[in-house]
This record gives structure tokens, sequence and C-alpha cells, in this order.
């Protein structure tokens, strides 16, 4: 059974504040996704990883970083927190693009700016 | 790159009715198009995937089609119960990179 797991349920940061969002998959998989969800917006990519120090920019990846040490692990950073970046974070893993299958989600992480 | 559309953003059915949500996708190299559900508080999970090699697939009361042509896929759910009432997203996905391009999602209501 395929398990990602966030580092926090709930977080409340201060603006300005600089923000770590933790992912950790058990499943050794290539690919690894940080997604943003916001009512009516959907889920959009803000980083993806396809292998260690690998990482690609998504859709809206303006105000964040990302980091991937190791194959497990993959980190989601707000450089400098701001109200506009309150949301939902989930991270998600796949096997890889060849085989081309389903991306498991972690169980959310949501923050609160303030 | 892809642009994944969906509608209706939300729908309400009485149990028992049949509920159908629409995608459509802008690349034609897409060839991988999962569904998930996402119930309150929780995370989005996979229910059903179609690839373009297959025009329908169906598992028990949910089915999902495909026209390549078109570029639209389609997720229908026939006897809905109150446990189908969720967030509905579906997504496309190619085999050169394994991003997924996610649509905003159908919030689907059953009422009993």
């Amino acid at each position: 059974d395929v398990k990602v797991t966030q580092s926090s349920r709930y977080l409340v940061k201060r603006t300005g504040e600089k923000v770590f969002l933790e992912c950790v998959q058990d499943m050794d998989h290539e690919n690894m996704f940080w997604y943003r969800q916001d009512p009516g917006l959907g889920l959009r990519l803000i980083y993806f990883s396809y292998d260690v120090k690998m990482k690609e920019k998504g859709d809206i990846p303006e105000g964040y970083s990302v980091s991937r040490e190791k194959k497990e692990r993959f980190s989601l950073i707000l450089e400098s927190a701001s109200t506009n970046q309150t949301s939902m974070y989930l991270c998600a893993s796949s096997v890889d693009a060849i085989l081309q299958t389903e991306a498991f989600f972690g169980q959310g992480t949501r923050l609160t700016v303030v | 790159g892809e642009n994944v559309e969906q509608h209706p953003s939300t729908l309400s059915v009485q149990e028992g009715d049949s509920a159908v949500i629409k995608c459509t996708y802008s690349d034609s190299a897409s060839n991988y198009f999962p569904w998930y559900k996402q119930e309150l508080g929780k995370r989005p999970q996979l229910i059903i995937d179609i690839r373009s090699n297959v025009g329908e697939k169906k598992d028990q009361r949910i089915a999902v089609t495909l026209n390549k042509t078109a570029k639209h896929f389609s997720l229908h759910i026939t006897e809905t119960q109150p446990e189908d009432s969720a967030v509905y997203f579906c997504a496309a996905s190619e085999d050169t990179g394994n991003q997924f391009y996610f649509g905003t999602g159908t919030s689907l209501t059953v009422i009993p």
C-alpha cells in the first residue's frame, strides 16, 4: 500500500516567514509533485521532480522553491510567506514516465499565512 | 502545455439517478486519463483511468469514455448513492514527462 505522508496537516505562519512543507513516499517512486488546491481552481502544479536533485517548474512556481536531496523526500519551500499563499498543499508521487501510472496523494497540508 | 477543462463545476442528482462529468483536453499527445475522487477533508484517490488505446472502461457503477478525435473524456456514475458525494477531478498525462494536468473539479451531491 503506497504511502505518501506530509509532515503537517495544519500550519499557521506569519507573513515573511520561511516555510518548509515536507513530503515522504515509501514506494521508491521516481516522480514527486507539489500541487496547490484552491476552490474553483482545482489542482495547480507548483513544481515536480523526476529524479533526485532534479526539478521542473509547474504552472505556478513563483514564490516557491523545492528540494529533492533523497528519492523519497520532496520539500516545498515558501521563501517569504505571503497571505495569498494561504491554501491547501498536496504532495503526490508516481512510478515513472514509462509506466505512466496513477499519482498517489498525501493527506494535504492546510497552510494559513497571517 | 496541456489545458484540461471540466464541466460542470457543481452537480446535484437524486439518489439512484446517473451523473455525468465531462472533460476536454488540448494536447493530442496526452494518452493517459485518470479520474480522482476527493471526499471532504481527504486526499484525492484514483477511481478509474483510461488509456488512449481504449474507448471505454467500466468498473461496476463507474465508467469512463474517451473520444480521442474530439479530445474529450467523460465519467459516468450510474445508480448514484449518497457516498458518491465528493469532488471529482479529471486529469490528462502524456508519456514524455508524466506530468498530470487536472481539471478544476466537479462537486457532486447525491440527494437521498
